[in-house]
């Protein structure tokens, strides 16, 4: 039982680029979620999803997309990477609103 | 902007002392949570507190939601170098499955 796995753990990417961050959970949990961590600024929603096929947008969802194609999985794309994207990116899963999220160990993304 | 909001940003604690961070909402939650992360690792769930007035207790980590479920706290007694981390307190704002978190509170402990 691996829990949620994110990969890379490590990024940089140039202004511009694009990448897929990779989100998997084996827990089989209906609801999943993207954060962003900056220092002072805690965990911000960046997109979730309550099941396959259904995602929504969060706190701050812009320059971001995602899909939920498989219960397992939740990708995040970064259409045209900006410096202010750097940050550390979070995805979490839960069975529901009277549990705890599981966190994945975080993707450190850097854009020069 | 933040919808829950904590407070101190900073905790400089020596060892063996208590201390308590505070939680504090714009609106009624259903519930809070809190998590906590050790210096560059992930959050982990602690707790989920539910009813008005709730008390729980992890060994030396004592929670409680507030009457009208608007504020939480976390009460360490006895701090060990264990304890350093980031405690994060989390509401479903505006309705669940998106989790609004805190700043969070970091901890130090000067031994």
């Amino acid at each position: 039982n691996a829990g949620v796995t994110q990969t890379p753990k490590f990024q940089v990417l140039k202004t511009g680029q694009s990448m897929t961050l990779q989100c998997a959970q084996d827990m089989n949990h209906e609801y999943m979620s993207w954060y962003r961590q900056d220092p002072g600024m805690g965990l911000r929603l960046i997109h979730y999803s309550v099941g396959a096929g259904i995602t929504d947008q969060g706190e701050v969802p812009n320059g971001y997309n995602v899909s939920r194609s498989t219960t397992e999985d939740f990708p995040l794309r970064l259409l045209s990477a900006a410096p202010s994207q750097t940050s550390v990116y979070f995805c979490a899963s839960t069975n529901g609103p009277n549990y705890g999220y599981t966190f994945g160990s975080g993707t450190r993304l850097t854009v020069v | 902007g933040q919808q829950v909001m904590q407070i101190p940003q900073y905790q400089h604690v020596q060892e063996g002392e208590d201390f308590t961070t505070y939680c504090n909402s714009s609106t009624t939650l259903s519930n809070i949570q809190w998590y906590k992360q050790r210096p560059g690792g992930h959050p982990v769930f602690l707790i989920q507190l539910v009813k008005s007035g709730e008390v729980k207790k992890q060994k030396r980590l004592t929670f409680q939601f507030g009457e009208a479920k608007k504020n939480s706290s976390l009460h360490i007694t006895a701090t060990q170098t264990t304890d350093v981390g980031t405690y994060f307190c989390a509401g479903p704002i505006p309705i669940a499955y998106k989790l609004s978190f805190g700043a969070g509170t970091t901890v130090t402990v000067r031994a």
